[in-house]
């Protein structure tokens, strides 16, 4: 099978500070990787697709200046968010594909994010 | 725009047969799929229709109808383990995921 890793899977930081995550698929390149941010007992929201090498493609109403993301390498993708506050406390969790078009999509474990 | 609607909950005994049914919208689609998510977890992939008809895997079977913008999960013999959220999404362009179906089972 297809294991995407998430790290760390907690984190509590402090409102103003910048905290960085990171998504990684172990056994496979990942051309295409996604993040979603979900709140309890709520749908997942696609926040941004990234693609290797280039710039990633942010969803309506997601700030790309608050949440950063870098996919530097086939196997790596991270999403900074930047001077958090509270409200950016929620569920991450990022997903990645084998290929661009495929339906199939690989999670990671998510990241928790509490922000005080 | 794109929507897809499923029912939020559905309740259900153990050892049974329930459906979950999903209705969509949107102007390009390419296929349905469907994923499981347990409480704290990671959503896992369980079935894709990119054809009109019945995909069986296990005790999980999912059906799609194009015409009908319809499709549904049935899992059959239901056990304690399948209470978790059922999400359909559908892949145009990027996939997008349904609000879930939360299944409780009885015993």
């Amino acid at each position: 099978g297809a294991v995407v890793s998430q790290h760390p899977s907690r984190v509590i930081c402090k409102s103003g500070t910048s905290v960085k995550i990171e998504c990684r698929s172990l056994d496979f390149q990942a051309t295409t990787m996604f993040w979603y941010r979900q709140f309890p007992k709520k749908s997942l929201m696609l926040m941004a697709t990234s693609n290797e090498g280039s710039k990633a493609t942010y969803e309506q109403g997601v700030e790309k200046d608050k949440f950063l993301i870098n996919h530097a390498s086939l196997t790596l993708s991270t999403l900074t968010v930047t001077s958090a506050h509270p409200e950016d406390s929620s569920f991450y969790i990022c997903s990645a594909s084998r290929a661009s078009g495929s339906y199939e999509q690989y999670f990671g474990p998510g990241t928790r994010l509490t922000v005080t | 725009g794109q929507s897809l609607e499923q029912p939020s909950e559905v309740t259900a005994v153990e050892g049974a047969i329930v459906q979950i049914n999903c209705t969509y919208q949107t102007s390009g689609f390419y296929g349905l799929s469907w994923y499981q998510q347990h409480d704290g977890g990671a959503p896992t992939f369980l079935s894709y229709n990119g054809l009109d008809g019945l995909e069986e895997t296990g005790r999980f079977s999912s059906f799609l109808s194009r015409s009908d913008s319809y499709g549904y999960l049935l899992l059959q013999e239901l056990q304690m383990k399948d209470s978790a959220s059922y999400f359909c999404a559908m892949r145009d362009d990027k996939i997008i995921f349904g609000k879930g179906t939360r299944l409780h089972i009885l015993p």
